[in-house]
């Protein structure tokens, strides 16, 4: 099965800042990376597809980049409602799975 | 506006047996594969699942294999995940999630979950 290790596990940041999430595969997945949001008591939200792709109604502030083994979600300019949990996948080949998960939160 | 609604979730004995159905709408269920993911109290998430759009393709996590089935009724716009022989360690909020597209794919929307607790 193909891992993900996600990186930090946990951030503190303030508002307005620059944060950057990244997701390294043990092996080779194209571009076939997907980044989600999680807030507490919620299910997730996809907010990347394809490792770079903007899913519709997403705020243009995040943006994803990378491929083959390394991952980048990127937060431009962190907002109030930015701060949550953020999951990586891959969907590349069965089984499918994601990232251990960064927990964003405010300094 | 795609709706997921996952039913059937409970408190079990450990070995016991649960059924849960996702119910669908707001698209057209039946061009599209379907998964359940689930995620442990505290933990972060786990692909449980998969079904493509015809039922002729099935996968399963290595934790899940021989003791869930997943299944689905297109007619009925409806998804289900048989559990049996229930551990501790399936106790987690079950999510279904539909494909974006061709599989294997992301996941464009989600269900809001059902809880599962086994526990004596």
């Amino acid at each position: 099965a193909i891992q993900l290790t996600q990186s930090p596990s946990s951030l503190s940041a303030s508002v307005g800042d620059r944060v950057t999430i990244t997701c390294r595969a043990s092996q080779g997945i194209s571009s076939a990376l997907a980044w989600y949001q999680q807030k507490p008591g919620k299910a997730p939200k996809l907010l990347i597809y394809d490792a770079s792709g903007l899913e519709s109604g997403v705020p243009s502030r995040f943006s994803g980049s990378g491929s083959g083994t390394d991952f980048t979600l990127t937060i431009s300019s962190l907002q109030p409602e930015d701060f949550a949990s953020y999951y990586c996948q891959q969907f590349d080949s069965y089984p499918l799975t994601f990232g251990g998960g960064t927990k964003v939160e405010i300094k | 506006e795609v709706q997921l609604v996952e039913s059937g979730g409970g408190l079990v004995k450990p070995g016991g047996s649960l059924r849960l159905s996702c119910a669908a709408s707001g698209f057209t269920f039946s061009s599209y594969s379907m998964n359940w993911v689930r995620q442990t109290p505290g933990k972060g998430l786990e692909w449980v699942s998969s079904i493509s759009s015809s039922s002729g393709d099935i996968y399963y996590a290595d934790s899940v294999k021989g003791r869930f089935t997943i299944s689905r009724d297109n007619a009925r716009n409806s998804l289900f995940l048989q559990m049996n022989s229930l551990g501790a360690d399936d106790t987690a909020v079950y999510y279904c999630a539909k494909d974006s597209g061709s599989s294997p794919d992301d996941f464009d929307s989600w269900g809001q979950g059902t809880r599962v607790t086994v526990s004596s």
